[in-house]
């Protein structure tokens, strides 16, 4: 059973425009989430995360909205860059400690065309 | 600052040889550590952590194993490769006890023939 689902494996946008990546989980436990950015050959790389007392966070051109009502996160990139093309990854921890581990979406396919 | 490594960064192995793949992290104490497998087109699965030296937890029954000699050391092993263990490897440690986010070695490209 997956626990946190990306339905979109991939994305296509043009430069410019802003980006949406969805992402959707089940288990109500769920207190803080994270998104994960990851170029083929290297390991993902932290993007922004939020904790479920917030509905919104921001890092420059990153967004996350979390709404826990329905159970769904999305990830706004506003304006898109080429460079932004990744894989990006939707993770989920229930606990308030580390020692749970994380867990990962599917992942979304982002391509930013020029 | 906290660095994680992972060697090799790639390797080719025939079917039924063994494996054994390292990760360290430098610039932190009792981290968690963990070890994924992410398959061509797939998703981060994750195979093991461990929260503390000689303690592992296994994810998915499997042709794997690992193993924590010392606190800061990660080993994922194999007594014999098969097909299905190409992929990409990656090891991640995490804050024990907090809310941080959780960092990923750059990877081993595995390649079984």
């Amino acid at each position: 059973d997956q626990q946190v689902k990306q339905n979109s494996p991939s994305l296509s946008v043009q430069e410019g425009r802003i980006s949406i990546l969805n992402c959707d989980y089940t288990n109500s436990m769920f207190d803080y989430f994270l998104w994960y950015k990851k170029y083929p050959a290297e390991g993902p790389t932290f993007l922004i995360s939020i904790s479920s007392i917030k509905d919104k966070n921001e890092d420059g051109r990153f967004t996350v909205f979390l709404n826990k009502s329905a159970k769904h996160l999305s990830l706004h990139i506003v304006p898109s860059q080429p460079g932004d093309s990744a894989v990006y990854f939707c993770a989920a921890s229930d606990g308030h400690s580390g020692n749970t581990p994380l867990v990962f979406g599917k992942g979304t396919r982002l391509s930013v065309i020029a | 600052s906290q660095t994680i490594h992972q060697w090799p960064a790639t390797l080719v192995q025939p079917v039924g040889s063994p494996l054994s793949l390292e990760c360290t992290v430098e610039g932190t104490s009792n981290p968690n550590l963990y070890w994924y497998r992410q398959a061509a087109g797939r998703g981060l699965q994750l195979l093991f952590y461990s929260v503390g030296i000689g303690q592992i937890s296994s994810e998915v029954p499997q042709n794997l194993s690992a193993s924590r000699p010392q606190d800061r050391q990660f080993i994922l092993s194999s007594k014999k490769l098969l097909l299905s263990d190409s992929g990409f490897y990656l090891c991640a440690w995490r804050d024990r006890d907090s809310y941080n986010e959780q960092f990923f070695g750059p990877g081993t490209r595995l390649t079984v023939l």
